[in-house]
C-alpha cells in the first residue's frame, strides 16, 4: 500500500534561517505526483510545490524547493530564510495514479523563532 | 482561488443525529473529495467523487455517505453522529493544471456530544 512518512511531529528554526522538512514515500508506481501543503493557525491549506516521479530538476518555489532524492523515495521540503509567517503546519502528499485519489502525512508542526 | 465554499463552518450536535456537511464549488471541476483531519493522522480520504452520481470510498468511509447530484455541490452525510466523528472536515477539488493539485474548502468543525 502506498504510504507517506513525515518523521518530525515539530520542529524549530530560527528567523532566516534554512530548515528541511522530511518526506519519505512508499510506492510501487513509476509515475506519481508529490506535494507540499501549508496550514497555518487559521486552518486553510495551501498548495506550496510539487514535483512529478519524471522529473529530472527539483522543483523550486520561491523560498520554498524540494530535495527530491528517487531512490531514497524521499521528497524533503527546504524553506530558505525562514520568516515568523513560516510557522505552521506541512503536510507532504503523493497522488495515487490511476485512482484520482491523495494520501497524507501525518504533518510537521515548524516554528519560526525571532 | 478555487471558489469552494463548505457549511455549515461550526456544527455542534448530539450523538445519534444525522449530519450533512455541504462543500460547493463555482468552476465546474470533476474531482471532489472529502477528508477528515484529526491530531496525529493528518489527512485522512471519507469519500471522494469523479462526477455526477460517481463516488468511491477513501479510507475512513465507515459511518459516512457522500452524494453529488450536480457537479457544484458534493454532500457529506453522517447517518448517526458519534464522538470520534469530531473533527475539521475538509472538502477539496482536484486542480486542472499539469500538476493535478487539491485546492481546499475552509474546512467544518464538527463537534459530537
Amino acid at each position: 500500500a502506498q504510504k507517506i512518512t513525515q518523521t518530525q511531529p515539530g520542529m524549530f528554526v530560527q528567523e532566516k534561517e534554512a530548515v528541511t522538512l522530511d518526506c519519505t514515500y512508499d510506492t510501487s508506481d513509476q509515475s506519481y505526483g508529490l506535494f507540499w501543503y501549508k496550514q497555518p493557525s487559521s486552518g486553510e491549506m495551501i498548495f506550496l510545490i510539487y514535483q512529478g516521479s519524471y522529473d529530472e530538476q527539483n522543483a523550486t518555489e520561491g523560498r520554498y524547493s524540494l530535495n527530491f532524492q528517487k531512490a531514497r523515495k524521499s521528497a524533503n521540503l527546504v524553506i530558505s530564510a525562514s520568516q515568523l509567517g513560516d510557522s505552521a503546519m506541512y503536510f507532504c502528499a503523493m497522488r495515487e495514479v490511476g485512482t484520482y485519489k491523495y494520501i497524507f502525512g501525518t504533518g510537521t508542526r515548524l516554528k519560526v523563532l525571532a | 482561488d478555487a471558489g469552494i465554499t463548505q457549511s455549515p463552518r461550526h456544527k455542534v450536535t448530539e450523538t445519534g443525529t444525522p449530519v450533512t456537511l455541504r462543500c460547493h464549488q463555482t468552476e465546474n471541476h470533476r474531482y471532489m473529495y472529502w477528508y477528515r483531519q484529526d491530531p496525529g493522522h493528518g489527512l485522512r480520504l471519507i469519500h471522494y467523487s469523479y462526477g455526477v452520481k460517481d463516488t468511491d470510498k477513501g479510507e475512513v468511509s465507515d459511518g459516512y455517505s457522500v452524494s453529488r447530484s450536480k457537479t457544484e455541490d458534493f454532500l457529506l452525510t453522517l447517518e448517526s453522529a458519534t464522538s470520534s466523528q469530531t473533527s475539521v472536515y475538509f472538502c477539496a477539488i482536484r486542480g486542472t493544471s499539469g500538476y493535478n493539485e487539491q485546492f481546499f474548502g475552509p474546512g467544518t468543525r464538527l463537534t459530537v456530544l
